[in-house]
C-alpha cells in the first residue's frame, strides 16, 4: 500500500535562509507525487507535481521539488524563504495518478522567524 | 471566479442532531470528494464522486452519508453526529484523472 511520511511536525526558519521540506514515499508502482500549502483558514492549494520526466520540479512562488526514487524521497525545498511562505506544507502520493486515489502526509507546519 | 464553495464555515452542534455541510463547485469539474484535517493525522478522504450519482467511500466513511445528484453539488450529511467527528472538513473537486484538487476554504465543526 502507498503511504507517505513527512519528517517534522514543525519547521523554523529565519527569512531569507533555505527551505528544506522533507517527505518520503512508498509506493509499489511508479508515483504521482505532490506537494499542497494551506495557508491559515484556507484550503490546500497545489504547489507543484510529479507525474513523470524530469526529476526537478519547478512550482509555483519559487518552490521546487526533486524526485529521486532511490531515495523514495520528494523534498520540497526554496532557496530564500520569505515571511509569506509561513503556512502548513502537505505532501501526497497516487499510484495511478488518480485524484480519488491522493494519499496525504500529515503536514509540515512552515514557520518564517523575521 | 473558479471556485469551491463550502458553507457553513463554523459550526457547532449537539450530539445527535442531523446536518449537512454543503459544497458546490462552478468549474464544471466530474470528480468531487470530502476530507477531513485532525492534528498529526494529515487528510484523510471521506467519500469521493467520480460524476453524477456516481459516489464511493474512502478512508474514513463511517458516520457520513453523501448525494451527488447534480454535477456541481456534493453535500456531506452527519445523520446522528458524533463528538469524534468534531474536525475541520474540507470539500475538494477536480477535473478529472490526475488533474489538481481545487479545495474549498474548510469547515470547522464541533460536536459536544
Amino acid at each position: 500500500a502507498q503511504s507517505v511520511t513527512q519528517l517534522g511536525s514543525h519547521v523554523s526558519v529565519s527569512e531569507g535562509a533555505l527551505v528544506l521540506l522533507r517527505c518520503n514515499y512508498s509506493s509499489s508502482v511508479p508515483p504521482y507525487l505532490f506537494w499542497y500549502v494551506q495557508y491559515p483558514n484556507q484550503g490546500l492549494q497545489l504547489l507543484l507535481k510529479y507525474t513523470t520526466g524530469a526529476t526537478l520540479v519547478k512550482g509555483i512562488n519559487g518552490f521546487e521539488a526533486e524526485f529521486k526514487k532511490s531515495e523514495t524521497s520528494f523534498h520540497l525545498t526554496k532557496p530564500s524563504a520569505h515571511m509569506s511562505d509561513a503556512a502548513e506544507y502537505f505532501c501526497a502520493v497516487s499510484e495511478s495518478g488518480a485524484t480519488n486515489k491522493l494519499i496525504f502526509g500529515t503536514g509540515t507546519l512552515l514557520a518564517v522567524q523575521p | 471566479e473558479a471556485q469551491v464553495t463550502q458553507n457553513p464555515r463554523y459550526l457547532i452542534t449537539v450530539t445527535g442532531k442531523k446536518l449537512t455541510v454543503t459544497c458546490s463547485q462552478n468549474m464544471n469539474h466530474e470528480y468531487m470528494s470530502w476530507y477531513r484535517q485532525d492534528p498529526g493525522l494529515g487528510l484523510r478522504q471521506i467519500y469521493y464522486s467520480m460524476n453524477v450519482e456516481v459516489t464511493d467511500k474512502g478512508d474514513v466513511p463511517e458516520g457520513y452519508k453523501v448525494s451527488r445528484k447534480e454535477k456541481r453539488n456534493f453535500p456531506l450529511i452527519l445523520e446522528s453526529p458524533s463528538p469524534n467527528q468534531t474536525s475541520l472538513y474540507f470539500c475538494a473537486s477536480s477535473l478529472m484523472g490526475n488533474s489538481p484538487l481545487h479545495f474549498g476554504n474548510g469547515t470547522r465543526l464541533t460536536v459536544t
